[in-house]
């Protein structure tokens, strides 16, 4: 399974954006970047995906470098409800299931 | 639309005896997987049904075992408990495998939380 790094832990402000990064310098083509994050007392919750161009949605933005090597996950606004870890995960694109968790990192929010 | 539903919520248990864990899906959801949280571990991936067949499975012992019914609902099983079984069993489901993409969306419960003593 193709491994992902993150930093342990990151902290920001309220209301300010929140780069996440990811490092994933053995994906494979067939690998899709995926990132789910885990609120305190719940289980992971999805946050987004994307193959090789960049995607938005109403929870965030991933911006995928042009080797595919990296990755970050981008909170435009953030607020105290987005600390959580945050999980970077290459996922196989022929349809399999399994997720391969990494630590993640814990995102702190400040007021 | 109701979420993934895991029962028992909490449960203690002694050395040596079983438990069963079960899991309701999201309606129209196929496929379920398992996966165990530990603080030292993480979150790890125990296997994964689809319509009723075991399609992948992790690195964990034979103790470990899983089942699935026709209305998707599964069930997963460990004997001879150990303390390091201790942990947030998670179960996630979703749609099924989606051929080229792969890429459907994984929905978790709220997990059992088993404590071994």
């Amino acid at each position: 399974d193709a491994k992902t790094t993150q930093p342990n832990s990151m902290e920001s402000n309220e209301e300010e954006p929140v780069h996440l990064p990811c490092n994933h310098s053995t994906i494979s083509g067939t690998d899709y970047i995926h990132w789910y994050r885990q609120l305190p007392s719940q289980g992971p919750e999805y946050v987004i995906h994307g193959l090789t161009s960049n995607v938005n949605n109403r929870m965030a933005s991933l911006a995928i470098a042009e080797d595919r090597k990296s990755s970050t996950l981008i909170l435009h606004r953030a607020t105290l409800r987005d600390a959580a870890v945050y999980y970077c995960i290459l996922r196989d694109g022929q349809g399999a299931q399994k997720l391969v968790f990494g630590q993640g990192t814990r995102l702190t929010i400040n007021p | 639309k109701a979420g993934v539903t895991q029962t028992p919520r909490y449960l203690i248990k002694t050395r040596g005896q079983q438990v069963t864990l079960s899991c309701s899906p999201i309606s129209g959801h196929r496929s379920v997987s398992w996966y165990q949280q530990t603080p030292g571990q993480g979150l790890q991936f125990l296997f994964e049904y689809f319509s009723e067949t075991q399609r992948n499975k992790g690195n964990f012992p034979g103790r470990f075992s899983g089942r699935q019914f026709s209305n998707s609902r599964s069930e997963m099983n460990v004997s001879t408990l150990e303390l390091g079984d201790s942990a947030l069993y998670l179960c996630a489901s979703s749609k099924g495998p989606t051929g080229t993409g792969g890429t459907g969306e994984l929905f978790f419960g709220e997990g059992s939380r088993l404590t071994v003593l």
